[in-house]
This record gives structure tokens, C-alpha cells and sequence, in this order.
């Protein structure tokens, strides 16, 4: 059964400060994806990664996704307080159907 | 804003009734996936639902069932509803067979059973 474990699950980090967070799977896919939820929101989809060694960027927020090590990193550089959020990573496992880790909820301090 | 709408936005029910929730896909999609959100977790998969059959599923009891008509738009049946089913239900609409594969999820139905 396919696992997706982000860490860390909480995280609380001062205005301008760089942090990284990381998904690991358990298992072979071609499709990884970054998720934004707001509370009492929907999932704002940030990210599609596709191929070993795809590294994608938008603002702050940069992607990246190593299928062999089967890893996957989200890094925020200089964090706003607007970057506050739940993030998840998802992992698709076959035919389109995706499994979800358990999120990181990031809280910015101004 | 995506295309993808659901219905209702909050519903409160008793356990032991049957609830129906509704979604319409965004245009040009084929494909609609559920999926239930608890408190503090991330979406776990329900079903996905392509050309009017169900195409895959994740571990749900059969008393989570669903519909896709022809316009592609989706129900979502859960009969005798237990105080677990307490979640956010979030459908996603996507083209199979798409280049560039993507889902696009709605806004949620708030389901509460007491």
C-alpha cells in the first residue's frame, strides 16, 4: 500500500525566513502534486511534477521531485505571512487516482 | 476559481440516514474522483468515476456508492451514516487522457452527522 509521509507535519517560522518541507512515497509514480488548503477552504493545486529532476517555481514557492530517491521537496524563500497554510503533497499511484499525505500546516509570524 | 461546483455547501444529518452530495465537473472534463477530508487530515480517496462507471475505489465500505451521468457531472450516495462520516467532501473533475494531467477540486460539502 502506497504511503505518503510529509514532515515535518507543523511548522512555525518567522517572516523571511527559508524553510523546507518534505514528501517521501513509498512506492514507483509518474505524478506528484502540491496542494494549498486555507481553513474551511478547498485544495488550490500548485504544482504538477512529472519526470525525475522537474523543478518548478512560482513566487516563493519552489518544487522539486527526485523519483529515484522518491522524495520531493517544497522550499519557501523569504515567507510571507500570506504563505500561511496547509500544504500537501500527493502522489498519483495508478490510472489518476491520488493519495494525499497528511499535510503541513504552516503558521508565518510577522 | 475553478469550474468544479458541489452542493450542497453544509449539511447536518442524523446517524442512520442516507445523505446524496453533488457535483458538476469543470468543462471538457470526463472524470470525476471523491474524496473525504476528516478534521486535521488530508483527502483520502473514495472513488473515481469515468464514462459512467466506477473506476477505481479506495477503502470505503460499500454503503459509500456513486453515480456519473452522462453530462459527466457525479453523486455521491453514503446510506446509514455513522458519527465517523463527520467530514469534507471534495470531488475533482479531470480529463483522461489529458497531456498534462490535472485535477481541479470544488469547494466542499461540510457534512456534519450528530
Amino acid at each position: 500500500e502506497l504511503k505518503v509521509e510529509q514532515n515535518p507535519l507543523f511548522l512555525s517560522m518567522q517572516e523571511g525566513k527559508n524553510y523546507t518541507i518534505y514528501c517521501n512515497y513509498s512506492t514507483t509514480s509518474d505524478r506528484l502534486y502540491w496542494y494549498r488548503q486555507d481553513p474551511g477552504k478547498s485544495l488550490e493545486s500548485l504544482f504538477v511534477l512529472l519526470s525525475n529532476g522537474a523543478v518548478k517555481q512560482e513566487g516563493r514557492l519552489m518544487a522539486s521531485l527526485d523519483t529515484k530517491a522518491r522524495l520531493s521537496t517544497l522550499h519557501i524563500t523569504a515567507a510571507v505571512h500570506d504563505l500561511s497554510a496547509t500544504y500537501f503533497c500527493a502522489v498519483d499511484i495508478l490510472d489518476d487516482k491520488i493519495i494525499f499525505g497528511k499535510g503541513t500546516r504552516l503558521h508565518i509570524l510577522p | 476559481e475553478t469550474g468544479v461546483t458541489q452542493s450542497p455547501t453544509h449539511l447536518i444529518k442524523t446517524r442512520g440516514q442516507q445523505v446524496t452530495l453533488r457535483c458538476s465537473s469543470q468543462s471538457g472534463h470526463n472524470t470525476v474522483s471523491w474524496y473525504q477530508q476528516a478534521l486535521g487530515q488530508g483527502p483520502q480517496f473514495i472513488f473515481q468515476y469515468y464514462r459512467e462507471e466506477e473506476n477505481g475505489r479506495g477503502n470505503f465500505p460499500p454503503r459509500f456508492s456513486g453515480l456519473q451521468f452522462p453530462n459527466y457531472s457525479s453523486e455521491l450516495n453514503v446510506n446509514a451514516l455513522e458519527l465517523d462520516d463527520s467530514a469534507l467532501y471534495l470531488c475533482a473533475s479531470s480529463r483522461k487522457g489529458a497531456l498534462y494531467y490535472e485535477q481541479y477540486f470544488g469547494p466542499g460539502t461540510r457534512l456534519t452527522v450528530t
